[in-house]
């Protein structure tokens, strides 16, 4: 099976710009969450996806959002992009069940300047 | 609320040595934890879950875990490091409902293999 994928792998983008990160999880997975990660703050939940409903968020600002479609495919988007918002950004797709493991993507690098 | 705490934020061992990264963690609902590994520029790969059962896990690259209720810990352990074991380990802890379901992630262990 094909992992999860995120696209773009890198991005740049300047203060006030907003963007849109996409997750294909792993075919057959219908929960999908994202996290942000930054060396001052570590790996922090976003929010999860399932069956297009957000299940679980975390606190973060309105700014960030995302939805999931149909196909279980999940973007994700931030407005208003602050110098604070440059993290990797890691989506995660696991079948239904609170046991079932996470697996990560790659990740999505964003830089804001 | 959950949370996690991984003791020593660099661990530094020989090649060959044994390699224990720890891992405390809090939970008001019974827990599933892991460990996962990144390397530079990469995502997180699992190494092993605990969820129900034996409490001694084994995981890929030889990596082992052993849940232990009352001192609510989850220790990585490996006999012998390798130099591909060079990498940051994270310890994370899920519940099974409501907003304890994501993953609380450690703040990570840089694990450093001397040759």
């Amino acid at each position: 099976k094909a992992g999860v994928t995120q696209t773009p792998r890198y991005l740049i983008k300047t203060r006030g710009q907003q963007v849109t990160l996409s997750c294909s999880p792993i075919s057959g997975h219908r929960s999908v969450s994202w996290y942000q990660q930054t060396p001052g703050q570590g790996l922090q939940f976003l929010f999860e996806y399932f069956s297009e409903t957000q299940r679980n968020k975390g606190n973060f600002p309105g700014r960030f959002s995302g939805r999931q479609f149909s196909n279980s495919r999940s973007e994700m988007n931030v407005s208003t992009l602050e110098l604070g918002d440059s993290a990797l950004y890691l989506c995660a797709s696991s079948l239904v069940d609170s046991q079932e493991t996470q697996y990560f993507g790659p990740g999505t690098r964003l830089l804001v300047l | 609320a959950q949370s996690v705490t991984q003791l020593g934020s660099h661990v530094s061992v020989s090649e060959g040595a044994l390699v224990l990264l720890r891992c405390n963690y809090s939970s008001s609902v019974p827990p599933y934890l892991f460990w996962y590994v990144q390397y530079p520029n990469q995502g997180l790969q699992l190494l092993l879950k605990y969820t129900t059962g034996a409490t001694l896990v084994k995981g890929i690259n030889g990596f082992e875990a052993e849940f232990k209720k009352s001192e609510t810990s989850f220790h990585l352990t490996k006999p012998s490091a390798h130099m591909s074991d060079a990498a940051e380990y994270f310890c994370a802890v899920k519940g099974s409902s409501g907003s304890a379901r994501q993953l609380t992630f450690g703040s990570g262990t840089q694990l450093t293999v001397l040759p």
